[in-house]
């Protein structure tokens, strides 16, 4: 089975702190993707890489960067937290079509 | 017009029902077509993956695509409590290095027992 495991499953953070979320997947899938989720706006693309060292913006990349240096892992990384960023945050990966989620990160800025 | 509608719901059925749930869409280079099952807090699930046209079945699942509608659908035989959950469609044009899924808002089902 296909694995996606984001680091944390709950966290707080303090606004204007820098905030990294980490994301292992197993089955050397070549693309990776970070999406938010909202109720009522569903999921949102923030980036998505399709390569080591590669990255693209997605639909709503302002106040995010990532980093992927390693196939296996893509990390998303709040350059300065702000109350607006607190959501569901959910790393996929996938191969040839079908993508796998983990199981999401719930991130609170206070 | 939204790329994607889904009747968010709330929809609500006693067991054993059919239920279905159903996704507009208007891009019609789409052709790779999911449902994805996301329980409260956890993250979504793949169901169904269906490639252009026509009807997957799985178990009490099926998938049906209808690209001359722009309409899919997933339809569950004998629903149960534990297929209380959000169920949400995704759609792909590519299967190439520009991949992006483009989702529904979901629907949220309850299985009253």
């Amino acid at each position: 089975d296909v694995k996606v495991t984001q680091s944390s499953r709950y966290l707080v953070k303090r606004t204007g702190e820098k905030v990294f979320l980490e994301c292992v997947q197993d089955m050397d899938h070549e693309n990776m993707f970070w999406y938010r989720q909202d109720p009522g706006l569903g999921l949102r693309l923030i980036y998505f890489s399709y390569d080591v060292k590669m990255k693209e913006k997605g639909d709503i990349p302002e106040g995010y960067s990532v980093s992927r240096e390693k196939k296996e892992r893509f990390s998303l990384i709040l350059e300065s937290a702000s109350t607006n960023q607190t959501s569901m945050y959910l790393c996929a990966s996938r191969k040839i079509t079908e993508a796998f989620f983990g199981q999401g990160t719930r991130l609170t800025v206070v | 017009q939204k790329e994607v509608e889904q009747d968010p719901g709330p929809l609500s059925v006693p067991e054993g029902a059919i239920v279905s749930l159903n996704c507009t869409y208007s891009n019609s280079a789409f052709q790779y077509f999911m449902w994805y099952r996301q329980y409260s807090r956890k993250g979504p699930e793949l169901l169904m993956y269906t490639y252009s046209s026509g009807n997957k079945e799985d178990g009490r699942f099926t998938a049906q695509v209808d690209k001359s509608s722009k309409y899919i659908s997933l339809f569950i035989r004998d629903s149960q409590p534990s297929d209380s959950a959000t169920y949400l469609c995704a759609m792909a044009d590519s299967g190439g290095s520009n991949y992006k899924l483009t989702f529904g808002k979901g629907t949220l089902l309850t299985v009253n027992p």
